[in-house]
C-alpha cells in the first residue's frame, strides 16, 4: 500500500482566515514533506520532517507553519496568507529520508485559493 | 549544485505508438536515485519508475524503461504502445538524502 492522503481536496479562505491542512500517510515511512506547486511548474520544497526532526526551506514565509503530532500525520497550519499563496499544496512521505530508500510517494494533494 | 533539465517542455504522440521523454542532470555525487513521475489532470504525482545509480541495468516498468546513462547524466523514459491514459506532465526528478529537485515537466499529449 503506498497511500498518502490529503485533506481537504480543495480550500478557499480569506487573508485573515486560519486554516489547517492535514496529510496522512499508513506506510510506516519516516519522513514526510510539504511542497507547493503553482500551475504548470514542478513542485516546490516546502518542508521536510524526518526523524522527528524539521527542516525548512528558508524561502517559505512564517505564515505556513508545520506541525507533526505523530510519525504518520503532518498538519500544515495557514494564517493570514496572501493571494499569491493560491497553489496545489502536495503532501509527500518516504520510508527514510536519510540517504537510505529515497522513494517519495505523494498524496492527491489540496487544492488552496486565497482570496 | 545539482540540477535536472528536461528540454522538451510538450511532446505529441499517436496512440500504440513510441515515445521518448529526455532528461539530463547534474551532478557530482556517485551515489543517488533518479525518477520518472507522471502528473496527469487528476493532479496527483504518480510514480512512473525509479533508477538507482549504482545499478548499470535499466529499469523497467511494463510498457516503460529507462535509458540510463550514468556518464553523460542521462535519462530518459521510453514509453511504448502509448494509451490515452498516458496523457500528463512527466517530470524527472533526481533524489539524495532528503532531497529531491525536479525538472520543469514535459507534456506528453496522446493523439487519438
Amino acid at each position: 500500500d503506498t497511500e498518502v492522503t490529503q485533506t481537504p481536496k480543495h480550500l478557499v479562505m480569506g487573508m485573515t482566515n486560519k486554516k489547517s491542512l492535514k496529510c496522512e500517510q499508513h506506510m510506516g515511512h519516516r519522513a514526510m514533506y510539504w511542497y507547493k506547486q503553482k500551475a504548470k511548474k514542478p513542485p516546490e520544497l516546502m518542508f521536510v520532517y524526518s526523524y522527528e526532526k524539521l527542516s525548512i526551506n528558508e524561502s517559505v514565509p512564517s505564515r505556513f507553519s508545520p506541525e507533526c503530532p505523530n510519525s504518520s500525520l503532518l498538519n500544515l497550519h495557514l494564517h493570514a496568507l496572501q493571494p499569491e499563496d493560491s497553489a496545489l499544496y502536495l503532501c509527500a512521505s518516504s520510508q527514510d529520508g536519510s540517504g537510505g530508500e529515497d522513494t517519495q510517494y505523494f498524496g492527491p494533494g489540496t487544492r488552496l485559493t486565497v482570496l | 549544485a545539482q540540477t535536472v533539465t528536461q528540454s522538451q517542455p510538450e511532446m505529441s504522440v499517436q496512440e500504440a505508438e513510441t515515445v521518448t521523454l529526455s532528461c539530463t542532470y547534474d551532478t557530482s555525487e556517485s551515489d543517488y536515485y533518479l525518477f520518472w513521475y507522471k502528473q496527469p489532470p487528476s493532479r496527483q504525482m504518480i510514480l512512473v519508475i525509479r533508477q538507482e545509480a549504482y545499478k548499470q541495468q535499466n529499469a523497467t516498468e511494463n510498457r516503460f524503461s529507462v535509458n540510463f546513462q550514468k556518464a553523460a547524466k542521462s535519462f530518459s523514459l521510453k514509453i511504448s504502445d502509448s494509451q490515452l491514459g498516458d496523457a500528463a506532465m512527466y517530470f524527472c526528478a533526481y533524489s539524495r538524502d532528503d532531497k529531491i529537485i525536479f525538472g520543469k515537466g514535459t507534456r506528453l499529449h496522446i493523439l487519438p
